[in-house]
């Protein structure tokens, strides 16, 4: 079965600046994507940025860039110029295929991150 | 496009209680899925369908069971509710290809007394 870590409970950046949460996974398979959602305190899930695995460059979408290092299993999303609205619950994701042409997603247990004014 | 509706937003049950939670989708997706959100946990996946007759079992099938009759409804059903299912519950839908991303559902915040 899939894991996927999130090591950061809690993070905490100040408006404008930089801030990295980190994923890591754990798979034997080699095809496989990986997603990082958002969840606001409105409940609703957001999807934020996705990353191919066989694809070499690192997935962008806007402030939100992702470092994605396949031999080390890493995920990481990096958000720039963070702004109040980025505070949120963080979900990094894998998805992979699984049986009779489905997949199953499995989620970390998230990052609570908070921007500071 | 409504997208992903569920109903109700919130439910409290008692102990033994059975009831249904309702999932629609108007974008003829395939693949639906229900998810468990509990605090430190994530979601967990609890049953999914890759189209409607066909259902599977994900991560935390137990006590719940769910039926695909078409394409747009999959109801999640808690055939007699127990304090552990308490918990935020996702619906999802998207085509059937790996790497297409989800459109979840608003949610349903479940309290079993």
């Amino acid at each position: 079965a899939q894991t996927v870590t999130q090591s950061q409970p809690e993070m905490s950046v100040q408006e404008a600046e930089t801030v990295t949460l980190s994923c890591t996974y754990d798979t034997s398979e080699n095809n496989y994507y990986l997603f990082w959602y958002k969840q606001p305190p409105s409940r609703q899930m957001i999807l934020v940025i996705r990353q191919e695995a066989y694809k070499q460059q690192n997935a962008t979408e806007n402030r939100f860039s992702v470092n994605f290092q396949k031999a080390a299993k890493s995920f990481s999303l990096k958000i720039s110029d963070s702004q109040l609205g980025d505070t949120a619950m963080y979900f990094c994701a894998f998805m992979k295929l699984a049986g009779a042409g489905s997949y199953q997603l499995t989620f970390g247990k998230g990052t609570k991150l908070s921007v500071i004014p | 496009n409504a997208g992903v509706t569920q109903t109700p937003k919130f439910q409290v049950l008692k102990t033994g209680q059975s009831m249904t939670l309702q999932c629609a989708q108007d974008m003829n997706h395939e693949y639906m899925s229900w998810y468990r959100q509990d605090p430190g946990m994530g979601l967990r996946l609890i049953h999914y369908s890759v189209g409607a007759g066909i259902t599977d079992q994900g991560e935390v099938p137990n006590g719940y069971n769910v039926s695909r009759s078409t394409t747009e409804d999959f109801p999640l059903r808690l055939l007699s509710a127990a304090p552990s299912q308490t918990s935020v519950y996702f619906c999802a839908s998207s085509q059937l290809s790996l790497g297409v991303a989800q459109y979840f559902g608003p949610g349903t915040r479940l309290t079993v007394l």
